[in-house]
């Protein structure tokens, strides 16, 4: 099984900075050209939602602050300019195996 | 707008059986309807992370599960209806988690291009104690 690993396991903000967390797999995600490499944000008592999917194309709706970087085996999720509702746990999950999925362990992004 | 709807959870002893369900609606007609999308059963254990336990392919052809719970889940669908279900039997202290349902489009399922799980539930709660 792929094995997801992200850092840091949590990142103090302030409000109007940047921010960066880096997800990094066991073997590559890269397949046809694309990274199956998704990145999801689970906001303080709510479920997961959809922030990011084939490494850097952002779902329907998600600001234009989030953005995707990275293939092969090293992936990055940036803010940047963090707002108030951003906090909450940050998970990369690969797809690659699908349908057999595996998420990060979690980033969690909480303001200073 | 598209809505996933978990209902089923609730506390049980070891050793018994819950079914889960999930109900969709708002699916766009009449391309990206229900039955043009793999469904996932996704779970998180108080404190924990994700995990995947089950998904279904779009016409519940094919099913695959977490090692976890092989043998002991079985997930389902009826695409008249808009349902997916999720029976698991022989439960144990470990299954206690949050169970979210989640829509997926892929060719690893069938159907479509992959966009990631783009539309979660709320969740149910499952309490195996």
């Amino acid at each position: 099984d792929v094995v997801m690993t992200q850092s840091p396991l949590s990142l103090p903000v302030t409000p109007g900075e940047p921010a960066s967390i880096s997800c990094r797999s066991s073997q590559s995600l890269l397949d046809s050209g694309y990274n199956y490499l998704d990145w999801y944000l689970q906001k303080p008592g709510q479920s997961p939602q959809l922030l990011i999917f084939l490494g850097s194309n952002r779902a329907s709706g998600v600001p234009d602050r989030f953005s995707g970087s990275g293939s092969g085996t090293d992936f990055t999720l940036k803010i940047s300019r963090v707002e108030a509702e951003d906090v909450g746990v940050y998970y990369c999950m690969q797809a690659l195996q699908a349908p057999r999925l595996t998420f990060g362990g979690g980033t969690k992004v909480e303001i200073k | 707008q598209v809505q996933l709807v978990e209902s089923g959870g609730g506390v049980v002893q070891p050793g018994r059986s819950l079914r889960l369900s999930c109900a969709a609606s708002g699916f766009i007609e009449p391309v990206f309807t229900f039955s043009t999308y793999g469904m996932y059963w996704v779970r998180q254990a108080p404190g924990k992370g994700l995990e995947w336990v089950a998904v279904i392919w779009y016409n519940g052809n094919n099913k695959e599960y977490a090692d976890s719970v092989k043998g002991r889940f079985a997930i389902s669908r009826d695409n008249s209806k808009n349902t997916l279900d999720l029976q698991m039997n022989n439960l144990r202290a470990e299954d206690t988690a949050v169970y979210y349902c989640a829509r997926v489009r892929g060719r690893h399922y069938g159907s479509g291009s992959y966009a990631g799980l783009d539309v979660w539930g709320q969740g149910t709660t499952v309490t195996v104690s």
